[in-house]
């Protein structure tokens, strides 16, 4: 069954410090997703992308976010300068995207943790 | 701003026990009602739910949505262990693909 693979699994890095974390979504999905996951916490929106630019963003991604596709199959999510309540789990998904029932339907990755010190 | 909430939080049950699972939404534009599975990482896909009264069945779990009283039920019969997880319910909109997601139910099968 296709599934979104992400990397790393965990990474720690001090405050202060530049991260990128890595998925490649499901090859024929067309929308793809950041989201993450504070411990104990909701699952939280961060961004969505499409056609290679970004389609909705929540407040939690400011300045210090980005998002990129550098290929046909990466999709990165960069966090500038790391702060310590950065520090979660970071799920990337994608979807099919469009206007037909599967839109909404996201497959997620196992996620990336993150731990900022 | 959009809500999603769900209940009990957490729930401990023995093997072979029914339970339900509780969300309710607040949106300003609804379009789909999606249960996940979490265990250990990622949120596993269970059901997408769109019409009122259409009960959704795969194996042991079902769900129904109901559009007058903004909610939705997760039933698991016959629980195993292998059930144990958190279930999330999530909630997407009428345009756009961001999913709002509720705290999650913590779900503990004891054998």
């Amino acid at each position: 069954e296709p599934e979104v693979t992400q990397t790393p699994s965990h990474q720690v890095t001090q405050m202060g410090q530049e991260v990128i974390l890595r998925c490649v979504p499901i090859s024929n999905h067309l929308y793809f997703y950041w989201y993450r996951q504070i411990l104990g916490q909701k699952v939280e929106f961060l961004v969505s992308f499409y056609n290679n630019e970004i389609s909705e963003k929540s407040e939690i991604f400011d300045d210090q976010f980005s998002v990129e596709r550098p290929d046909g199959s990466n999709f990165t999510l960069k966090i500038r300068s790391t702060k310590l309540e950065d520090s979660a789990m970071y799920f990337c998904a994608s979807s099919e995207g469009g206007r037909g029932l599967g839109a909404n339907v996201l497959t997620f990755g196992a996620g990336s943790r993150l731990t900022v010190l | 701003e959009d809500k999603v909430v769900q209940s009990p939080l957490s729930l401990v049950v023995h093997e072979g026990d029914t339970v339900t699972l509780n969300c309710s939404y607040e949106v300003t534009n609804f379009r789909s009602l999606l249960w996940y599975k979490q265990e250990k990482k990622a949120p596993t896909f269970l059901f997408m739910l769109t019409s009122s009264g259409i009960e959704k069945k795969s194996g042991r779990l079902s769900s129904i949505l109901d559009k007058k009283e903004l909610s939705s039920i997760l039933n698991i019969t016959a629980t195993q262990t292998g059930d144990s997880a958190i279930y999330l319910c999530a909630v997407g909109p009428n345009a756009g693909n961001m999913l709002t997601f509720g705290g999650g139910t913590r779900l503990m099968v004891k054998p």
